[in-house]
C-alpha cells in the first residue's frame, strides 16, 4: 500500500461515545498533520507533529486528542464532541514539516456528530 | 477572517480551452503559495507552487501567476481536459510558519 491511508472513511458517533481516527503514511515522512474541513469553509490545520514532536497545535478544544506514536501513525482521539464538530478530517505527511513543504493527504473521515 | 480567498465556487470550460482559477490573499507576509486539486472521495493533491521571488511557474498544462502587489495569484490550466474537472484549492504560507491557510476551493467543470 501507498501513500497516506484513513481509517475509517466515515463515522457516526453520539456526543457522549469516544473513538479515534487512525491515519498512517507509507511515504517515509517525518510530518504528519490533521486538518478539518467543515462545510464551505477552508480547510483548518489542527495539529502537526514532526519527528513524533508536537509542534503545532492550533486552539483545538481538549476534546480533540492527538497521538502519534511513531513517524507513519497518527491518531486523533475524540471524546464528548458537538455536532459543530461534524467534518472532514483529513491527514496529511510532509517529508520534513518545513513550511512550504507539500503536503500529502489521506482520503478523510467523515465525521458526522449526532 | 479568511486570509485566502477563492470568490468563485464554481467555474465551467468547454474542453480545450483555457481555464483560468482566481485567488486572493490579504497577509502580505505570505511568500510560498500552492495549489492542490480534489477529486470527490479523495484527499487534496499537490498541483503546483510558486514562491514570492517569481512571478510566475509552469508545468506542462499549469501555469501559476502570482501578483505580489495585487496579492493575486491565478492557476490557468490550458488545454482544459474532462479529466481536470475538480475542485481546486488555493493556499498560502509564511516561511518560519507551520499554517498553511487554504480557500475555500473552486470547482472546475471541463465540459467535453
Amino acid at each position: 500500500e501507498t501513500g497516506v491511508t484513513q481509517t475509517p472513511r466515515h463515522l457516526v458517533m453520539g456526543m457522549t461515545n469516544k473513538k479515534s481516527l487512525k491515519c498512517e503514511q507509507h511515504l517515509g515522512h517525518n510530518a504528519m498533520y490533521w486538518y478539518k474541513q467543515s462545510a464551505k469553509k477552508p480547510l483548518e490545520l489542527m495539529f502537526v507533529y514532526s519527528l513524533e514532536e508536537r509542534v503545532e497545535n492550533n486552539s483545538v478544544p481538549s476534546r480533540f486528542s492527538p497521538e502519534c506514536p511513531n513517524s507513519s501513525h497518527l491518531f486523533l482521539h475524540l471524546h464528548t464532541l458537538q455536532p459543530e464538530d461534524s467534518a472532514l478530517y483529513l491527514c496529511a505527511s510532509s517529508q520534513e514539516g518545513f513550511p512550504g513543504e507539500k503536503l500529502f493527504f489521506g482520503s478523510g473521515t467523515q465525521l458526522s456528530v449526532l | 477572517d479568511q486570509q485566502v480567498k477563492q470568490n468563485s465556487p464554481s467555474l465551467s470550460v468547454q474542453e480545450g480551452r483555457i481555464s483560468i482559477l482566481n485567488c486572493d490573499y490579504t497577509n502580505s507576509m505570505f511568500d510560498y503559495f500552492l495549489w492542490y486539486k480534489k477529486y470527490p472521495a479523495e484527499g487534496p493533491t499537490f498541483l503546483i507552487s510558486i514562491s514570492s521571488i517569481k512571478d510566475k511557474n509552469e508545468d506542462g498544462r499549469f501555469t501559476v501567476f502570482l501578483n505580489k502587489s495585487a496579492k493575486h495569484l491565478s492557476l490557468h490550466i490550458v488545454p482544459s481536459q474532462p479529466g481536470d474537472s475538480a475542485v481546486y484549492f488555493c493556499a498560502a504560507g509564511a516561511q518560519g510558519a507551520n499554517n498553511l491557510f487554504f480557500g475555500t476551493g473552486t470547482r472546475l467543470t471541463v465540459i467535453p
